[in-house]
């Protein structure tokens, strides 16, 4: 079965410098990867995904994020944090079962200290 | 437009009420999905509707009752539910259902069963 893991459920991040946030993924087929935010009392928003095109896959709000099969990895960057980023974020793979169905990682809540 | 709409926002209802959840989208999409989603944790899928049929259902409760009028459409029905499916619901769809699709998800419905 398909899996992601998300390390850290809970993340601080100083205003202005780099968002990390690690998705590592296990999947016996090539996965298709996303990254998802959901701001509070919202839906959950597609920030960026992977579809075996470029391993670096540019998103929305200066997210991006590197497919390295090596790695079994789909890690989220962003150089500089904004007050606006604070949300949760959530890693997510599908391939396996031919109706796109998504297996979420636990999630991280991003704090953005001023 | 890549807008999910789902109505009403929020809803109480009792252990013996009848209500319903309705989903809507006018991007073409041709799979819908129902989530339940409670504090702090991922989305969990319940149903998938593929061109309007019912592909997907993950063992959810019959209290739990989905329709999918039109390609447009899917509706949830709640019957007798307890106090644990207390959650926000969400909808979603995707153009296919393929697992390359992104899910474009809604606001959600804040659901509190008394």
């Amino acid at each position: 079965a398909q899996s992601v893991t998300q390390l850290g459920s809970h993340v601080s991040v100083s205003e202005g410098a780099l968002v990390l946030l690690r998705c590592n993924y296990s999947s016996s087929v090539p996965p298709y990867l996303f990254w998802y935010v959901q701001y509070p009392n919202q839906g959950l928003q597609l920030l960026l995904k992977y579809t075996s095109a470029a391993t670096l896959v540019k998103g929305i709000n200066g997210f991006e994020a590197e497919f390295k099969k090596s790695e079994t990895s789909f890690h989220l960057t962003k150089p500089s944090a904004h007050m606006s980023d604070a949300a949760e974020y959530f890693c997510a793979v599908s391939g396996a079962y031919g109706n796109n169905r998504l297996a979420f990682g636990k999630g991280n809540q991003v704090v953005v200290i001023p | 437009d890549t807008e999910v709409t789902q109505t009403p926002k929020h809803l109480v209802m009792g252990m013996t009420n009848k209500k319903s959840l309705k989903c809507e989208q006018h991007m073409g999409h041709r799979a819908m999905y129902w989530y339940k989603q409670k504090a702090k944790k991922p989305p969990e899928l319940m149903f998938v509707y593929s061109y309007e049929k019912l592909s997907i259902n993950e063992s959810v409760p019959s209290r739990f009752s989905p329709e999918c009028p039109n390609s447009s459409l899917l509706n949830l029905h709640l019957h007798a539910l307890q106090p644990e499916d207390s959650a926000l619901y969400l909808c979603a769809s995707s153009p296919r259902g393929e697992d390359t699709d992104t899910q474009y998800f809604g606001p959600g419905t804040r659901l509190t069963v008394l």
